[in-house]
């Protein structure tokens, strides 16, 4: 059975206070690894795919990045306006284009 | 881009009525669709995954009866929850994947649902 495990469940960070996010996970075989941003009350925003191990993708002040066990969503300086859930999934090889959740990190960054 | 709208984006009902939730992809084609829902401060709780002309694939322990799930077309799925009970309040969320070359979902706004 796929699992996904993200941690910490919170974090609290000062306005500029760089921290990583953690995702691991086990799956029979990884086809892709998904990063989502989830503001209150809203869908989750897509932000990164990643598909291999060494793989790293950036955007803004995140960069994510990927090992054959677990992903890294790196906050480099981050602003009150990243404060939001930040949702993992896994999506295994195969014929089933259904993923694997995580529970999610909540993030508030105070100015 | 890659946009999925949902209508309504929130709606209170009374207990025993039926509601529709529109979900449609609005600038690709999906293959596939899901629908989930999501309780205060917890993940989100696949419920269904809907394939274009075909009948949806329910998750264990959710009734498919209760909740109709109809794929019409490439860009379109709806949800209906017939005869809503107060638990049946939730935020229901959809997603649409992309066809090839992308296995990443996109997801809509969400739903709000009160059943009184």
């Amino acid at each position: 059975e796929d699992q996904v495990t993200q941690s910490p469940e919170a974090l609290r960070l000062q306005e500029g206070e760089s921290s990583s996010l953690n995702c691991s996970y086990t799956v029979s075989g990884l086809r892709g690894l998904f990063w989502y941003r989830q503001d209150p009350g809203k869908g989750p925003e897509f932000l990164f795919t990643l598909y291999s191990a060494g793989e790293e993708k950036e955007k803004e002040r995140l960069k994510a990045t990927l090992t054959k066990k677990e992903s890294f969503l790196h906050i480099t300086a981050p602003k009150p306006e990243d404060s939001a859930t930040y949702l993992c999934a896994v999506q295994p090889s195969g014929g089933s284009y259904i993923p694997t959740f995580g529970r999610g990190t909540s993030l508030i960054v105070h100015p | 881009g890659a946009v999925v709208s949902q209508h309504p984006s929130w709606v209170i009902c009374k207990s025993g009525t039926s509601v529709k939730i529109e979900c449609r992809s609005l600038d690709f084609q999906a293959t596939t669709m899901f629908w989930y829902r999501q309780f205060p401060k917890q993940s989100l709780m696949l419920m269904a995954t809907s394939n274009e002309g075909s009948k949806a694939t329910y998750e264990q322990g959710v009734e498919k009866d209760k909740f109709l799930i109809n794929h019409a077309s490439l860009t379109l799925s709806t949800l209906t929850v017939t005869s809503a009970h107060p638990e049946d309040s939730s935020f229901y969320i959809c997603s649409a994947h992309r066809l090839a070359n992308s296995y990443e979902q996109y997801f809509g706004p969400g739903t709000r649902l009160t059943v009184t």
